[in-house]
């Protein structure tokens, strides 16, 4: 069956940096777009960055461009997220999601269990 | 940015119920929402897709109706199970961005 599983989360500091992964399986990976959303605590869900099929294009909140950076690996069926000089406001749970699309997004049809990182000092 | 503007935030419902949830765009997507279940501590669950679209697997009480800027998703005869937040979502154009979220509590 269908599994995303992140990984990678942690705490760090501000001006730190984490790389986050999810590891997909159940499914053809590189027929799929990928999603990262996140979720601060309490708070509610907030799209991060998409990444098409096959890596040629990404797309960023504006929030996170020049500081995330969302790739992946096709014959390791692994998404990633690098993110650099972290803010506390990037504190949450982040989550990956498959999109049924294979470049322009459709939605996010299955989410992993997330994984949470905390920026603080 | 497209901002999605739900209502209720909040509704305190009785099982057997039927339950309404607004969502507002600020400007058209067409059909491009879709509508989400979150329980606590668990990641978001796909409900309704394209607005109106049923999901395989998702009980026939969830039903999505609307276009444009207006949009709704409604359950019929509310089970105790459906305690949760809902979330809408656009897709029609950068950022993606979703709903400030509808908690259902089931008294």
């Amino acid at each position: 069956q269908l599994q995303l599983v992140e990984s990678g989360g942690g705490v760090v500091q501000p001006g730190g940096s984490l790389r986050l992964s999810c590891a997909a399986s159940g499914f053809t990976f590189s027929n799929h777009g990928m999603h990262w959303v996140r979720q601060a605590p309490g708070k509610g869900l907030e799209w991060v960055a998409f990444i098409w099929y096959n890596g040629a294009n990404k797309y960023y909140k504006k929030s996170v461009e020049g500081r995330f950076s969302i790739s992946r690996d096709n014959s390791k069926n692994t998404l990633y997220l690098q993110m650099n000089s972290l803010r506390p406001e990037d504190t949450a749970v982040y989550y990956c999601a498959k999109d049924p699309c294979s470049s322009n997004t459709c939605y996010s049809d299955f989410w992993g269990q997330g994984t949470l990182v905390t920026v603080s000092s | 940015e497209i901002v999605l503007t739900q209502s209720p935030d909040f509704q305190s419902v009785t099982p057997m119920e039927k339950v309404t949830i607004t969502c507002r765009a600020s400007q058209s997507i067409g059909s491009t929402l879709h509508w989400y279940q979150q329980k606590p501590d668990q990641s978001p669950k796909l409900l309704v897709k394209y607005a109106s679209q049923s999901i395989s697997g998702v009980p026939s009480r969830f039903s999505g109706s609307g276009s444009g800027t207006d949009f709704t998703l409604t359950i019929n005869s509310l089970e105790a199970e459906d305690a949760a937040t809902y979330y809408c979502h656009q897709s029609s154009s950068l950022p993606y961005t979703f709903g400030q979220g509808t908690k259902l509590e089931i008294k």
